[in-house]
């Protein structure tokens, strides 16, 4: 069960859209559609940002969107804001009841 | 509301023994699972195992199976996460999560441990 792999960093201007991907195998990404999405502001505790690939909690913004093609998902925030600064890590099923996070991403917005 | 409270900040010495714990409110806590993340210092997040409170089915990462044990006592709503023999290498932090079914929609506040000679 190795990590998923996600860009260590992405950035974008106020405004701006960017994407984030999460590029797994046939064995967790690719085989479900359960890839889950979390911020985490530093010093704070993950929140659940998208889950079952596009779906997203009540509460979360219609900004924050995701999407998978193929052994890779990926996230996109539209209209990026300040507060959207933060980390992100994309989750998946990896079968036998266990699941696999990414390494990371850290937003900047410039 | 739901909620995951977490036991506080533990600073060990290497070979002793921690057992921490994550206390569910504001719902059926017999009814989901709760799993156990590791976050270590400035890295990313680990999924270590899940229990089923109702049964006390245990599912454990490869990763660390072997070197963790994942509790529940249903009577009292808590799940534990404990070792048996610390390592350095356990420093970071930890956090309990709900699983709803494919992700985790709720996080306690995290418990920083600390081991260390």
């Amino acid at each position: 069960q190795s990590a998923l792999t996600q860009p260590p960093s992405a950035s974008g201007s106020p405004g701006q859209s960017i994407t984030i991907s999460c590029t797994g195998t046939s064995s967790d990404v690719g085989g479900y559609n359960f890839v889950s999405w979390y911020q985490q502001h530093p010093g704070k505790a993950p929140k659940l940002l998208i889950y079952e690939v596009t779906k997203r909690p009540s509460g979360v913004p219609d900004r924050f969107s995701g999407s998978k093609s193929g052994n890779t998902a990926s996230l996109t925030v539209s209209g990026l804001q300040a507060e959207d600064e933060a980390d992100y890590f994309c989750c998946s099923y990896a079968g036998s009841d266990s699941w696999v996070f990414g390494g990371g991403t850290q937003l900047t917005v410039l | 509301e739901v909620q995951l409270v977490q036991s506080g900040a533990e600073v060990k010495k290497p070979g002793e023994s921690l057992k921490i714990s994550c206390k569910g409110s504001g719902y059926r806590f017999t009814n989901y699972w709760i799993g156990w993340v590791r976050q270590m210092p400035g890295r990313g997040l680990e999924w270590m195992g899940i229990i089923y409170p109702g049964d006390s089915n245990v599912r454990y990462s490869p990763s660390f199976q072997g070197r963790v044990t994942i509790s529940a006592d249903k009577s009292i709503s808590t799940a534990y996460l404990q070792w048996s023999s610390l390592k350095a290498s356990d420093t970071g932090m930890y956090y309990c999560t709900r699983w709803a079914a494919v992700a985790a929609d709720n996080w306690g506040q995290g418990t920083p441990v600390t081991v260390s000679s």
